[in-house]
């Protein structure tokens, strides 16, 4: 069964800083890879997703993620985060290929500072 | 598209009585999942259906918890009876496949005092 490790679980930026989360996974084959955003008090939404292809995935807001099979890994970044993008993000992994259970990672609480 | 719809937003209830979730999925998406979010556990699949059939129900806590999704366009979570731990933000998702990712509801919270 595959697994998501997100190791930072609470960071704090001010405004304008540059953001990089980490996300690995465990699994042996070929994966789906997703982020996820869940605003205060809000459900998650679907920030981007990487099924195949360029490595380097954008998604809306001025995310994006880069997939490194070498690594395991699907790190999130933005060169330049705002007070709007205070939220939680959560990795998410599946098997590729008919459907598997989707894993969610523990998730990381972004503050971010005016 | 109206998006997943999920209802009561909030529920408050005494230890000991029943409380009914209810889920209207996204029209067309043949999959649809019931998740649990707290604190300590963060996000937890408690079941999911593909084409109104449970498929796996592998993470329901215990008999208390059970779900139903008679149409394609309504499902419900029940617990019964209900106990303090089971207060968390219960969300139904639904998608076609899984290769798009998921389209969550905005969540129950569900409080048991």
């Amino acid at each position: 069964a595959q697994s998501v490790s997100q190791h930072n679980h609470h960071v704090i930026l001010s405004e304008a800083a540059s953001l990089e989360l980490g996300c690995n996974y465990s699994y042996g084959g070929t994966v789906n890879l997703f982020w996820y955003v869940q605003y205060p008090g809000q459900h998650l939404q679907l920030l981007l997703k990487y099924f195949s292809g360029d490595p380097l995935v954008k998604g809306i807001k001025g995310f994006e993620a880069e997939f490194i099979k070498s690594k395991f890994s699907f790190n999130l970044r933005k060169p330049s985060v705002q007070w709007s993008d205070t939220a939680e993000y959560f990795c998410a992994v599946t098997p590729a290929g008919g459907y598997q259970k989707v894993t969610f990672g523990i998730g990381t609480k972004l503050q971010v500072i005016p | 598209d109206a998006g997943v719809i999920q209802s009561p937003r909030h529920e408050v209830t005494e230890m000991g009585q029943e409380v009914t979730l209810r889920c209207k999925p996204i029209s067309g998406h043949d999959y649809l999942f019931w998740y649990r979010q707290t604190m300590m556990r963060g996000l937890e699949l408690l079941i999911y259906f593909n084409n109104n059939v449970p498929i796996d129900d592998s993470g329901m806590p215990e008999d208390r918890f059970s779900a139903k999704m008679p149409n394609a366009s309504f499902s419900t979570l029940k617990i019964q009876p209900s106990e303090p731990r089971d207060s968390a933000v219960y969300f139904c998702a639904s998608s076609v496949g899984t290769r798009y990712g998921y389209t969550f509801g905005s969540g129950t919270r569900l409080t048991v005092v």
